[in-house]
């Protein structure tokens, strides 16, 4: 059973501080791994996606990729109130055309 | 641009009535498409894949159905809803690159 496991929170961040999100996965192939941003009562919103080990940046996210370890996190700089949203994390598995889903993880970010 | 449209945004039915909603994706040929369950404060559930015409593949055995009757129109069914059918409901569709882009989901509340 291949599995996405995150922390469900909630996380709580001050206003301007770094938020760090942790996902770890079980599938050692995976090769494909993505963030989603959901709002309450919103659809999941693709933020980051990720292929290689290492770090990407986009504006104030990152995301980082461990494969030996199995971990992928997203890291959020100058963290806003809008920020505050659940984050999923979703790894690619190649055999069944499926996105395996985490959970997700409620960030709050308090002013 | 690729555009996916789902409706409707909400509504409400009695137990044992027939359910139908409808997804469209815009600008992009043969893509995969996906219907997704989430219950509150849960993760997504993938109900239902379908990687061309009149293929369909189920992943949660129950009393839904979906259909796709054309390249880029991805349908979910019910003859006779149940309590426990209640949720948002997301269709949302890929290709090769394999991240998903939602739709703005169906919120479900049969009574």
């Amino acid at each position: 059973q291949k599995e996405v496991e995150q922390n469900s929170g909630p996380l709580s961040v001050p206003e301007g501080a770094i938020a760090s999100l942790n996902c770890t996965y079980s599938d050692r192939v995976s090769q494909s791994f993505f963030w989603y941003r959901q709002y309450s009562g919103k659809s999941p919103e693709l933020i980051m996606s990720i292929y290689s080990n290492g770090d990407k940046e986009d504006g104030r996210f990152t995301a980082q990729l461990n494969k030996a370890s199995q971990y992928v996190s997203l890291l959020i700089r100058d963290s806003q109130p809008s920020d505050s949203a659940t984050y999923l994390c979703a790894v690619y598995a190649d055999s069944n055309y499926q996105l395996i889903w985490g959970a997700g993880t409620k960030l709050i970010i308090k002013p | 641009s690729q555009t996916i449209h789902q409706w409707p945004a909400t509504l409400v039915q009695p137990v044992g009535s027939p359910l139908s909603l409808e997804c469209t994706v815009e600008g992009t040929s043969n893509p995969n498409l996906y219907w997704y369950r989430q219950a509150a404060g849960r993760g997504l559930q993938l109900l239902f894949y379908s990687v061309g015409i009149g293929q369909i593949s189920s992943e949660v055995p129950q009393n839904l159905s979906a259909s796709r009757p054309q390249d880029r129109q991805f349908i979910l069914s019910s003859k006779k809803l149940l309590l426990s059918d209640s949720g948002f409901y997301l269709c949302a569709w890929s290709e090769l690159t394999v991240e998903a882009f939602f739709g703005q989901g169906t919120r479900l509340t049969v009574v």
